[in-house]
């Protein structure tokens, strides 16, 4: 189904600590994930994705956690700059993957860095 | 990674008339690309897939024909708002993604329309 458009909550940080970012999916059939980042009037950033047959997967400073159970997804920042400021966006694929499929996108999640 | 570029970034129209925004896939062919819109402080919907030679998918309560894509080739494709109105203002991005190796998904730089 599609995203709900909601206020985008908002996460407050200090530099240098650790963020995590929650995102709640609502199909059983999504078997690719991926988070987004978007900054101020641009398109979506890739950040990190995977794959409905692994539960972590990590990348430069970013860890994606998957639990399938609770249908619940969660991207780990370590060490967050002020760089990281943005809007990130969680989004799902639902079974195939073909590529011909849209993403369907989350609520998103407002991320402020304090220096 | 693949690029994706649309065109213009941003757009001021007066009401009444038409605005055509560009998606282009610079480095690779792709058969379906996605428009979708987002409004300030709220996350992207979809609004319509277009597939290359023929007629785009619209999602539920998007009008074609207020908003009509053409996909004429591998690509681009356009959105054109027809007789935009104000409530017509927000940012639309377009979207392509990859079949193989991978389904990625990538974005273009996004469009932001005001109509006066």
């Amino acid at each position: 189904g599609e995203s709900v458009g909601l206020h985008l909550p908002t996460l407050s940080v200090q530099e240098g600590d650790n963020s995590i970012i929650n995102c709640a999916y609502s199909n059983s059939a999504s078997d690719y994930f991926i988070w987004y980042k978007q900054e101020s009037g641009k398109g979506p950033q890739f950040i990190i994705d995977i794959r409905s047959n692994m539960d972590k997967r990590q990348g430069q400073r970013v860890t994606v956690l998957l639990n399938k159970t609770v249908k619940h997804l969660s991207l780990q920042i370590a060490a967050t700059q002020p760089g990281d400021s943005a809007v990130y966006f969680c989004a799902e694929n639902i079974s195939p993957d073909t590529g011909r499929r849209a993403l369907t996108f989350g609520s998103g999640t407002r991320l402020q860095v304090q220096p | 990674g693949a690029v994706v570029s649309q065109h213009p970034s941003w757009v001021i129209c007066k009401s009444g008339t038409s605005v055509k925004i560009e998606c282009r896939s610079l480095d690779f062919q792709a058969t379906t690309m996605f428009w979708y819109r987002q409004f300030p402080k709220q996350s992207l919907m979809l609004m319509a897939t277009s597939n290359e030679g023929s007629k785009a998918t619209y999602e539920q309560g998007v009008e074609k024909d207020k908003f009509l894509i053409n996909h004429a080739s591998l690509t681009l494709s356009t959105l054109t708002v027809t007789s935009a109105h104000p409530e017509d203002s927000s940012f639309y991005i377009c979207s392509a993604r990859w079949t193989a190796p991978t389904a990625e998904a990538f974005f273009g730089q996004g469009t932001r329309l005001t109509v006066v």
